[in-house]
């Protein structure tokens, strides 16, 4: 049972352009979802947060979108930078803490 | 540097060793957690501290897998008669009181089973 998914294993962007990545939950006792960044041998850092009661949460070149309907959630980037490069992982939070992670997307943006 | 720490950074045992796994918190969080990650998936949960009582484990964390957080500080995970199944990223993460959802990782310890 996968709660989180992020059904686009991988992204390419040209720098300058957005970058948006996609991730579906099934949850609904979700209360918070986080997006965290990755890079090759580093742990996951986490990016930006929304709660569930809210629709946008913008934070400099990221902003997060929720729509709870469609139980669907984006990150939007812009403008992108080669240092985007990584894997970004969604996740969801319930009032444990514990997050429930999507598969990944690996975003690629070239110069 | 005053982020996670985990030791060590890299494990290669053979089937049916135990291993043990540290990891070191981000001084006075109070949360601490370990996940597992394999190629290609995000991170699965598979418990978690308050202090030094743990409050949660994943139906992943079989009989062979025992944490522990003895003083409220640094954790361990061990893993007894390991399988090949077990080789992954195990990631240690903690969190400040209060802030559940701000959690920070460790690099992580890659653990290879042969």
């Amino acid at each position: 049972d996968q709660q989180v998914k992020q059904n686009s294993p991988s992204l390419s962007v040209q720098e300058g352009r957005i970058s948006i990545l996609n991730c579906d939950y099934t949850n609904s006792m979700f209360d918070y979802f986080l997006w965290y960044k990755k890079y090759p041998a580093e742990g996951p850092t986490f990016l930006i947060s929304i709660s569930s009661i809210k629709d946008k949460n913008e934070d400099g070149r990221f902003t997060v979108f929720l729509n709870k309907s469609a139980k669907h959630l984006s990150l939007h980037i812009v403008p992108s930078q080669p240092g985007d490069s990584a894997v970004y992982f969604c996740g969801g939070s319930s009032n444990t803490g514990k997050l429930i992670f999507g598969q990944g997307t690996t975003l690629q943006v070239k110069p | 540097d005053t982020g996670v720490s985990q030791n060590p950074r890299h494990k290669i045992t053979k089937r049916g060793q135990n291993v043990t796994f540290r990891c070191d918190p981000i001084s006075e969080h109070n949360r601490l957690y370990w996940y597992r990650q394999t190629l290609g998936q995000g991170p699965e949960f598979l418990t978690y501290f308050q202090n030094e009582a743990q409050l949660e484990k994943s139906r992943l964390l079989s009989d062979r897998f025992s944490a522990e957080r003895p003083k409220g500080s640094f954790s361990t995970l061990e893993i007894q008669r390991t399988e090949q199944g077990d080789s992954a990223m195990y990631l240690c993460a903690s969190s400040p009181t209060g802030r559940d959802n701000e959690q920070y990782f460790g690099p992580g310890t890659r653990l290879t089973v042969t």
